[in-house]
């Protein structure tokens, strides 16, 4: 079974504090996701990598940049946090585009 | 441009009633797939099923039922005799074949099933 680990459940920052959120997958998939999760906004794309040191904006890439230098893991960096990044935040890979993605369990951010 | 529509916010029923969950989505691509994920109160998106735009065949896998109809856009899920496990949120996905954002994913119907 694919296993997507985030490395924080739970995370309290301070606005204005640089957040790393980790994210490491162990099926050798190529592409790696990262979501925010809002009530009546379902699932949005922050950012996206097909492969390693290789990403693209999704669709509210805005405060938010990502890391991958190595193929297992993909970080998601708030350079500086803010209230409005309160969210539940999703890592996901897939290797093929008719693949279903692996999600890991999620890490809700509050930023205060 | 893609679209997935899930209308159904929220969804309340009785445990053992019959529960069935729209998606409607929009795509001039003649070569797509869908999915439909759960996710439980833990958090994890769970994959459920996927369905290529080309095999309109209705799927069943015990309580739960898939249909699917290109003439109509729609990918419909049912849930037979709902459990109180089935309470989560669940959502419609698109995926195109081409492209590089090529995902899109509905907003999610939570389904509460009381007992």
């Amino acid at each position: 079974d694919v296993k997507v680990t985030q490395s924080s459940r739970y995370l309290v920052k301070r606005t204005g504090e640089k957040v790393f959120l980790e994210c490491v997958q162990d099926m050798d998939h190529e592409n790696m996701f990262w979501y925010r999760q809002d009530p009546g906004l379902g699932l949005r794309l922050i950012y996206f990598s097909y492969d390693v040191k290789m990403k693209e904006k999704g669709d509210i890439p805005e405060g938010y940049s990502v890391s991958r230098e190595k193929k297992e893991r993909f970080s998601l960096i708030l350079e500086s946090a803010s209230t409005n990044q309160t969210s539940m935040y999703l890592c996901a890979s897939t290797d093929r585009y008719n693949s279903p993605l692996h999600f890991g369990n999620g890490t809700r951010l509050t930023v205060t | 441009a893609q679209k997935v529509t899930q209308a159904q916010t929220e969804i309340s029923v009785v445990e053992k009633e019959d529960v069935t969950l729209d998606c409607v989505y929009e795509t001039r691509d003649t070569t797509y797939y869908l999915f439909w994920y759960k996710q439980p109160p833990s958090g994890e998106l769970v994959f459920l099923i996927r369905r290529n735009s080309f095999d309109e065949q209705n799927e069943i896998s015990g309580r739960y039922s898939w249909n699917f109809q290109k003439s109509t856009s729609s990918f419909n899920f049912t849930i037979t005799a709902s459990q109180v496990v089935d309470s989560a949120v669940y959502f419609c996905a698109l995926r195109r074949v081409t492209g590089a954002n090529n995902l899109f994913f509905g907003t999610g119907t939570r389904l509460t099933v009381i007992p």
